[in-house]
């Protein structure tokens, strides 16, 4: 049974259009992550949601919104893809926001053409 | 000064050997401190959490130096499955909940 789960696996899309990407974690955590790791590795916190409650927003574009319907999901929308945008999105849980143990899903490779 | 900061490597090192890579960070007030591995393509796993007495887990010896702000991470008779990318992790909840990832440093490690 896959701990923390993401779809879909690879995303290549054009330009200009929104696209979503799912997160999904079966280990009863009350916290969840969205990261960016960009083409030279840099792993960067964008949300974290604790308890279905936003707890940490970097600062990030506006195009980027998160959302918890509830405490084992966490999706992210992104309208208006941007080049810049193509990277590996990850997303990761942790028992709590003080336990900041995190356990990852696979990553979404999204490629904006 | 990056808010943490490691050696990007990479280091090659012979099987059996020991090596040794620091993570310093410049925020007094960091809290908790972590060492994931991450291989190429694929997600970070938390490898341990870094505790101020330090600890050890098998091969692996995390170490936490409050005064000179940095930890470490020491491998013992290294692996080829040892191979990755070794991030650390500095959580500070002050004013400003913050949760910075080092940029990994790689380790090589040959037969």
């Amino acid at each position: 049974d896959t701990a923390v789960s993401q779809t879909p696996k690879y995303l290549v899309t054009q330009m200009g259009n929104d696209k979503s990407i799912k997160c999904e974690q079966n280990l009863g955590h009350d916290t969840m992550y969205w990261y960016k790791q960009d083409s030279k590795k840099f792993l960067k916190i964008m949300f974290s949601y604790n308890n279905k409650e936003l707890i940490i927003n970097e600062t990030v574009p506006n195009r980027f919104s998160p959302k918890s319907p509830d405490k084992a999901h966490l999706n992210l929308h992104i309208n208006s893809l941007e080049l810049g945008d193509s990277a590996v999105y990850f997303c990761a849980s942790s028992q709590d926001h003080i336990n900041r143990e995190q356990f990852f899903g696979p990553g979404t490779r999204l490629t904006v053409l | 000064r990056k808010e943490v900061e490691q050696d990007p490597g990479p280091f090659n090192v012979p099987e059996g050997a020991t090596v040794a890579f620091n993570c310093t960070y410049s925020n007094s007030a960091s809290q908790s401190f972590f060492w994931y591995r991450q291989d190429c393509r694929k997600e970070p796993k938390l490898l341990m959490s870094v505790y101020s007495s330090g600890n050890e887990d098998g091969r692996f010896t995390a170490q936490l130096n409050r005064a000179s702000q940095y930890i470490s991470l020491l491998i013992r008779d290294s692996k080829l499955s040892d191979s990755a990318t070794y991030l650390c992790v500095v959580v500070t909840m002050d004013s400003n909940y913050q949760l910075i990832w080092g940029a990994g440093t790689k380790l090589i490690i040959k037969p």
